[in-house]
């Protein structure tokens, strides 16, 4: 059991660049998400998903897309990198009642 | 969603029980009461999750009073190893649960 798998740990892009961050679970939980945490913050809430094919936005959507092609997979995509999306960002999948399990994470710096 | 408040940093020696408190005064009737724990570079690690009264586990055990408008955390006997990032989160729906800052906690030798 790899639990939840992120790629790339490391990405470093130009302002304007797109690029995926990838996400995969293999626990077969229906529920996904992705936060992002900055310096000393705590985790928002990007964007989450129920079940394959339906997303829904969190706290802090605006610059990322997502889809959920697959119970396994759920991408984040970030369509035109901004300075302001440099951070380190958290895939999560939940069992049961609110308990998470969360990768590794992907630190991106965007110039 | 709940609100909740922690105090943001904490400091304990070795060997000492630590309790860290958390206020979540418009707590649903539906809602849960989960604790995770964060290492630098890591992601969150789920500790330990209640409804009402008393939950202990091999790590922490956690304590809820009647009016479950706060709760806390104790660890027993704290090493180096437990200094982290502690966050309580409130909710029914694990997909949208928010996370404040959190507690800092640092243990000395």
């Amino acid at each position: 059991n790899a639990g939840v798998t992120q790629t790339p740990k490391f990405q470093v892009l130009k302002t304007g660049q797109s690029m995926t961050l990838q996400c995969a679970q293999d626990m077969n939980h229906e529920y996904m998400s992705w936060y992002r945490q900055d310096p000393g913050m705590g985790l928002r809430l990007i964007h989450y998903s129920v079940g394959a094919g339906i997303t829904d936005q969190g706290e802090v959507p605006n610059g990322y897309n997502v889809s959920r092609s697959t119970t396994e997979d759920f991408p984040l995509r970030l369509l035109s990198a901004a300075p302001s999306q440099t951070s380190v960002y958290f895939c999560a999948s939940t069992s049961g009642a609110n308990v998470l399990t969360f990768g590794a994470g992907s630190r991106l710096t965007v110039l | 969603l709940a609100k909740t408040t922690q105090p943001i940093s904490m400091d304990s020696y070795e060997g000492q029980e630590v309790n860290i408190t958390c206020s979540h005064n418009n707590i649903a009737t539906n809602d849960y009461i989960t604790w995770y724990q964060q290492f630098p570079s890591q992601g969150p690690r789920f500790i330990i999750q209640g409804y009402k009264t008393k939950v202990t586990n091999e790590v922490a055990s956690l304590f809820i009073p009647a009016d479950r408008k706060s709760s806390t955390l104790s660890l027993p006997r704290v090493s180096l190893s437990d200094t982290a990032v502690y966050y309580c989160l409130v909710g029914d729906d694990g997909n949208k649960l928010v996370f404040g800052a959190g507690t800092i906690l640092r243990v000395k030798s």
